[in-house]
C-alpha cells in the first residue's frame, strides 16, 4: 500500500503570499490531520477532516484553513503568509477517527515564508 | 488543559547501552498513550502505543514503554540501542480532556556515541 504522500516536498514564498499544500491519504483511510511542526513550538495541531468536514480545529489564526475532498484527499491553505509560518506541514491520516486509531505521517512540506 | 512533558531535549547514549526517554502526562482521565519516532527528514511512525489492558507494551524493534497511572508516566525504554536508533522520539497523549486530539511533547532526541 502506497503510504501519505504530500505536495509539494518544498516550498519557497514570500510575505502576504498565499500557499495551498496537499495531501493524499492512504487508500481507504478516511480521516486526515495537518500539523506544524517547528523548532520553537514543536508540533502542533491544525485540524482534522473525516468524512470531508472539519472535526476539529487547533488554535491557529483563521488564515489557515483546510478542507477535505470525497476521495478523502486534504488540502490545506495558509493566506497572507507572514514569516512566523515558515515551518514543516505534517499531513497525516487514519482509517478512521478515533482516539485510538494509529496515524500515518507523510513526509511534510517544508515552507520557507521570506 | 492537558499536556505532556518530555523533560529531556536530547539524551546521548553510547552504542550498546541501555536508555530511558521520560514522559509525563497531566490529565484526570483515561487516556491513550503514544510513542512516535521522527528519523532525520522524515516524518514521524507510530512506535508503540497503550490503549488498556497491560501496562507493558512493546514494539517489534525492542522498545517498551510502561503505563504508569499513578505517576502519570509513559516513559520509553531499550535495554540496549544500536546507531540506527538516532532519531528524535515524540510522546503523545489523546483523552476526552483534548477532545480526544493528540497532545505532543517537545520530542527527545536521541544521539547514539560509538
Amino acid at each position: 500500500k502506497a503510504g501519505v504522500t504530500q505536495t509539494p516536498r518544498y516550498l519557497i514564498k514570500t510575505r502576504g503570499q498565499q500557499v495551498t499544500l496537499s495531501c493524499s491519504p492512504i487508500s481507504g483511510h478516511r480521516s486526515v490531520s495537518w500539523y506544524q511542526q517547528t523548532p520553537g513550538q514543536g508540533l502542533q495541531f491544525l485540524f482534522e477532516y473525516f468524512s470531508e468536514t472539519q472535526r476539529n480545529k487547533g488554535n491557529f489564526p483563521g488564515r489557515f484553513s483546510g478542507r477535505q475532498f470525497s476521495n478523502s484527499r486534504s488540502e490545506m491553505n495558509v493566506s497572507t503568509l507572514e514569516l512566523g509560518d515558515s515551518a514543516l506541514y505534517l499531513c497525516a491520516s487514519s482509517r478512521i477517527a478515533g482516539p485510538e486509531e494509529t496515524q500515518y505521517f507523510g513526509p511534510g512540506t517544508r515552507l520557507l515564508v521570506l | 488543559a492537558q499536556s505532556v512533558t518530555q523533560l529531556d531535549s536530547q539524551v546521548p547514549v553510547f552504542e550498546e547501552a541501555p536508555v530511558e526517554l521520560r514522559c509525563n502526562y497531566s490529565s484526570s482521565v483515561s487516556v491513550y498513550l503514544f510513542w512516535y519516532v521522527q528519523y532525520p527528514n522524515q516524518g514521524l511512525q507510530l512506535l508503540l502505543k497503550y490503549l488498556s489492558g497491560s501496562t507493558l507494551v512493546e514494539s517489534i524493534n525492542g522498545f517498551e514503554a510502561e503505563f504508569n497511572k499513578s505517576q502519570t508516566s509513559f516513559h520509553l525504554r531499550k535495554p540496549s540501542v544500536h546507531i540506527s536508533d538516532t532519531a528524535e522520539y515524540f510522546c503523545a497523549v489523546s483523552s476526552m480532556d483534548s477532545n480526544y486530539q493528540l497532545i505532543w511533547g517537545a520530542g527527545t532526541k536521541l544521539i547514539i556515541k560509538p
